[in-house]
């Protein structure tokens, strides 16, 4: 099992839908776990933490469950401009090995 | 201003040689990072840096060796360079805090090296 797989995608989702995505990790030892944005040739930007309890920022949800080794994102209302590859992070702390996902593309159509 | 910058933005050079990649943060953080993201866009950490010590080192070829003169920059020196070495490098940089887990990285604009 890859140690952080997601979905490659593309998702082509029409403007104004809800979509959602998964990132499974295959270390139980994990503490720590991130959803970046990359668009195209451009560098990675942090979109959001994922807590333990799960935590929403304006339109995306990130949530985190322990027992299945996965975290997910939901992005509600989607805009042309969330366009872009979402990464995955997932490490065992700030000092550990930061492993980034391959990424899942999405496209919002107009 | 740019928080995180690297020069050169482009670089393509032929098999064989040495070049260097600098990295620089005006962000006053403690730890920087270089990745290589390949033409498969996969972003691997390379290196890691705290306070100019170094913290991560992923099974790297000998052939890149990182130097921090002080803790706002991180270069990065490639010798002997071959054809696999062609990738986006990024640099990146977070700040320590009490809380070991979560720290946002900030990455620069990436350099983009061809070898010929």
């Amino acid at each position: 099992r890859k140690e952080v797989e997601q979905d490659p995608g593309p998702f082509n989702v029409p403007e104004g839908a809800t979509v959602a995505f998964n990132c499974t990790y295959s270390n139980s030892a994990s503490q720590s776990f991130f959803w970046y944005r990359q668009d195209c040739r451009k560098e990675p930007k942090l979109l959001m933490s994922v807590y333990s309890s799960g935590n929403e920022d304006g339109r995306f949800t990130a949530q985190l469950n322990r027992a299945s080794q996965y975290i997910s994102l939901l992005i509600r209302d989607s805009k042309l401009s969330d366009s872009a590859t979402y990464l995955c992070v997932v490490s065992q702390g700030r000092d550990d090995k930061i492993i980034f996902g391959k990424g899942t593309r999405l496209h919002i159509l107009p | 201003d740019t928080a995180v910058s690297q020069t050169p933005k482009y670089l393509v050079t032929q098999m064989g040689n040495d070049k260097s990649i600098k990295c620089e943060q005006n962000l006053g953080h403690d730890t920087m990072y270089w990745y290589k993201q390949d033409s498969k866009k996969f972003l691997k950490i390379m290196f890691s840096y705290n306070n100019k010590e170094l913290i991560i080192n992923e099974t790297v070829p000998n052939r890149f060796s990182p130097k921090s003169p002080d803790k706002a920059h991180l270069n990065l020196h490639i010798n002997s360079l071959e054809l696999g070495d062609s990738a986006v490098y990024f640099c990146a940089s977070s700040q320590d805090s009490l809380d070991l887990y979560y720290y946002e990285q900030y990455f620069g604009p990436g350099t983009r090296l061809t070898v010929t």
